[in-house]
Order: C-alpha cells, then structure tokens, then sequence
C-alpha cells in the first residue's frame, strides 16, 4: 500500500520564477493538504482540497495556489518565487472526519 | 487565532529515562491531538492520536490530554538514542486541518 508520494524531492529556482510540486495521497484518502515547513518551525497550514475544490485556507498570499484532480492527486503553484518561499513543502493525505494526516516526504524549495 | 505552545528544548534525558513532553493549546473547542515525530530533514511521522481527556498507551508511548487545562503530554518510557528528533504537537478540528506547534527537541544520550 504505496503511502503520500511527493515529486520532485528537491528543487532549486530563482526568485521571480515559477513553481510546481506534486502530491498522490495515499489509497482510501480524498482529502489532501499543503504545508509549508520554514527551518526550526513547525508546518504551517497553506490549503487544503476535498473533491477537486480548495476547501480551506491559511494565510498564504494568492502566489500560492493549487489544484487537485479526479484521481485525488495535488499540485502546489507558487508564483513569483520569494528568497522567503525556501522551505520544505509537505502534502498530506486524510479520510476525513478528524483522521490522523499521513504525509509525504516532502519537497525542499531552495530560492536563489 | 488558534495556537499551539511548545517547549523548542532541547531536552536531554538519558537512555532508559522517561522523556516528558508537553504542549498547550488556547482552542477550547479542539477534538483531536496528534504527536508527530520528525527527524532531521524527514517529513513529519505520526506517533500518537488522541481525542478524550485521560491516558492513551502505545508501546512505549503514552499520550495525555487534559481539556480543562488545555494541554497535552508525551511520554516516551525506556527512552533509546533512535528516539532523538523532534517532537511536534497539533491540534485539529473536523475538518483535518491541524495547527502545528514548532515542535520539542528531544535528545537521548547513551
């Protein structure tokens, strides 16, 4: 039973430029979330999709946007990359109803 | 705005101790707990859930949730050097989203 798998699981790009990641969320799971990890913090909450809508949001400026599709998979957009976008980037599956968030291995962003 | 405290650390025990953690929230309306452990530049793996006030005993793990007092606590019993990383706490509601404190570093010397 493959668990979350997120590509690429490295990455490095130039302020200004564009970005994308992708999430597949593990078997049984339709519910899947983005989180941004800076260095020494904990995950921050950036959106959360459930049946190909964007059902929930933190406080993440538009740059961030994101998509899922039939299958359940995810990507995150972020647009004009910032020096402060460097972190890594983790995508979470889930059931619903309170259940546990299994996540991915995540993706590190580095901006240069 | 939900929050969620916790102790950056690092605590130190030593191999065989018991390692307490703990965290508060400020939601009085939080339904679940979660502990992650996270080892350095992994994603987050989880530990323990739990969801009503009392004791919650997994393996050598023991989670503990007081809502009137609005925290929560790891115990981690017989503490080994494999258990050194990070310990985050999260609370969430019905939706799956979880708040994240920045989490407690844990270091078990030999």
């Amino acid at each position: 039973d493959a668990g979350v798998t997120q590509s690429p699981t490295h990455l490095i790009k130039t302020r200004g430029q564009q970005v994308t990641l992708r999430c597949s969320p593990k078997s049984g799971h339709d519910t899947v979330s983005w989180y941004q990890q800076a260095l020494g913090q904990g995950p921050q909450f950036i959106f959360q999709y459930y049946e190909e809508e964007e059902r929930q949001r933190g406080n993440f400026p538009d740059r961030f946007s994101g998509h899922q599709f039939p299958n359940y998979s995810s990507e995150l957009n972020v647009n004009a990359l910032l020096l402060g976008d460097s972190a890594l980037y983790l995508c979470a599956s889930s059931s619903g109803g309170n259940s546990p968030l299994h996540f991915g291995n995540g993706t590190r962003l580095t901006v240069t | 705005q939900k929050e969620v405290e916790q102790n950056s650390g690092p605590l130190s025990v030593p191999e065989g101790a018991i390692a307490s953690l703990n965290c508060t929230y400020s939601d009085r309306g939080s339904q679940s707990f979660f502990w992650y452990r996270q080892y350095s530049g992994k994603s987050p793996e989880l530990i323990m859930s739990i969801y009503s006030n009392g004791d919650k005993e997994d393996g050598r793990f023991t989670a503990q949730l007081n809502k009137a007092s609005q925290y929560v606590s790891l115990l981690i019993r017989d503490s080994q050097p494999s258990d050194s990383a990070t310990y985050l706490c999260a609370e969430g509601d019905n939706t799956d989203k979880l708040i994240f404190g920045t989490g407690t570093r844990l270091q078990v010397f030999p």
